[in-house]
């Protein structure tokens, strides 16, 4: 299994260009989160899905959609970027949701990061 | 997102023990995690914890409170490629999971 993966690696972008950042994953896992990590700052939910067709807001949102139309794949899409969303952003999966009554199988798994520069 | 405070740096010798410690907030507690990170890399699992008690997984184990809203975790027989960040991880209601900044470690020879 190649587990969570993400594309691109790394991306320059101009104010107000958009871009989709890929995130794929092959266990078969239900749930799925974007997180941003500001540097020396803890890591920031910013959306979150429980299923194929199912989508929420976590802590930090504005500026960026998701979508999630196969088990597998949970693009996210920035549409005017902006200098405050440069930043490195990690896709993750878990097979069940946490607070399953201590139940390992909510473990989430991160994806190698995207390292998106808004200049 | 609830508070999670660990220290921001810690240094440790080759060889030696380090303990990390952690502190959270205990409103809607479902589990602590400990995840490492290398640097420029991705979080990786480490630890779970949601009952009281140490759970030892080789050279790494971790500890929690529940009533006192603590974790620890203790890295045994250091070594220099355990230098990284400790990301401690709290569970609470919802989703989310509540990060720490993270306690950057370096180990010496």
């Amino acid at each position: 299994n190649a587990g969570v993966t993400q594309t691109p690696k790394f991306r320059i972008l101009k104010i107000g260009q958009s871009m989709t950042l890929q995130c794929t994953q092959d266990m078969n896992h239900n749930y799925m989160y974007w997180y941003r990590q500001d540097p020396g700052m803890g890591l920031k939910l910013i959306y979150y899905s429980v299923g194929a067709g199912i989508t929420d807001k976590g802590e930090v949102p504005n500026g960026y959609n998701v979508s999630r139309s196969t088990t597998e794949d949970f693009p996210l899409r920035l549409e005017l970027a902006a200098p405050s969303q440069t930043s490195v952003y990690f896709c993750a999966s878990s097979y069940t949701p946490l607070g399953s009554g201590g139940d390992l199988r909510g473990t989430q798994y991160f994806g190698p990061g995207t390292r998106l520069l808004v200049l | 997102g609830q508070n999670i405070d660990q220290p921001t740096e810690m240094t440790a010798t080759e060889g030696a023990i380090v303990q990390i410690n952690c502190t959270y907030q205990t409103s809607g507690f479902n589990g602590l995690f400990w995840y490492q990170q290398h640097a420029g890399e991705a979080p990786t699992f480490l630890s779970y914890n949601v009952l009281d008690g140490l759970e030892e997984k080789g050279r790494f184990s971790s500890f929690l409170s529940r009533s006192k809203g603590y974790s620890y975790l203790l890295l045994k027989e250091l070594q220099m490629k355990d230098s990284a960040s400790y990301l401690c991880v709290s569970s609470n209601s919802g989703y989310a999971l509540n990060f720490g900044k993270g306690t950057s470690l370096l180990v010496t020879p």
